[in-house]
């Protein structure tokens, strides 16, 4: 069945650090793949999206690349701030019926 | 933007006893509602899937007569947790999107925290 497999956190970085959250996925046919964030005591929130290979998605900043060679859709941002501390997931979106698989998500700190 | 949401935030229960948890679409009308369940450091595990008017679609190694899930309304879609135990203790998180087919964009509840004495 189809997975997603991301960094384990918490990952914590100083503000205006480079971010990178690796994801992996493995699943039949070409899915859609998303990264979502969750605030503190927020729902989830989509950051952005892909829906084929060698899109590139981005939003408020972070950016991620659908690599269907290697499987991956690694999340990036050039200068992190704190504001952006929040859990991230991973997740696609195979077939039909919207269904999401969700990777365990990653605690993003960003710190002064 | 649509917004979901969840009553309640959080509630405590003794172990036996019902838990009736509402996911409402505010905004908009939500055919397909999605329920999920997230254990701490862990993923979201999908755990049914619920359109408004028809029976809740459950996913494998879920027990549907445990968790009762009723999508009445368009806008409105509940989860009974039944005789409750303390393992079912678990962050309960909904999402709701306007039309099934090709992928439309799921918008999330803030969740409800379960915690089963």
């Amino acid at each position: 069945g189809d997975s997603v497999t991301q960094m384990e956190g918490p990952v914590t970085l100083s503000e205006e650090a480079f971010l990178t959250i690796n994801c992996t996925y493995t699943a039949t046919g070409y899915p859609s793949l998303f990264w979502y964030v969750q605030y503190p005591g927020e729902g989830l929130q989509l950051l952005l999206k892909a829906t084929k290979a060698d899109d590139k998605g981005s939003n408020k900043g972070f950016e991620a690349t659908y690599r269907k060679e290697t499987t991956s859709f690694h999340l990036e941002k050039g200068s992190v701030q704190v504001s952006d501390s929040a859990v991230y997931f991973c997740a696609l979106s195979g077939g039909g019926g919207n269904k999401l698989t969700f990777g365990t998500g990653t605690q993003l700190k960003v710190e002064l | 933007g649509a917004v979901v949401s969840q009553h309640p935030s959080r509630v405590i229960c003794k172990s036996g006893t019902s838990v009736k948890i509402e996911c409402r679409s505010l905004d908009f009308q939500a055919t397909t509602m999605f329920w999920y369940r997230q254990f701490p450091k862990q993923s979201l595990m999908l755990m049914a899937t619920s359109n408004e008017g028809s029976k809740a679609t459950y996913e494998q190694g879920v027990e549907k007569d445990k968790f009762l899930i009723n999508h009445a309304s368009l806008t409105l879609s509940t989860l009974t947790v039944t005789s409750a135990h303390p393992e079912d203790s678990s962050f309960y998180i909904c999402s709701a999107i306007e039309s099934a087919g090709s992928y439309n964009e799921q918008f999330f509840g803030p969740g409800t925290r379960l915690t089963v004495l």
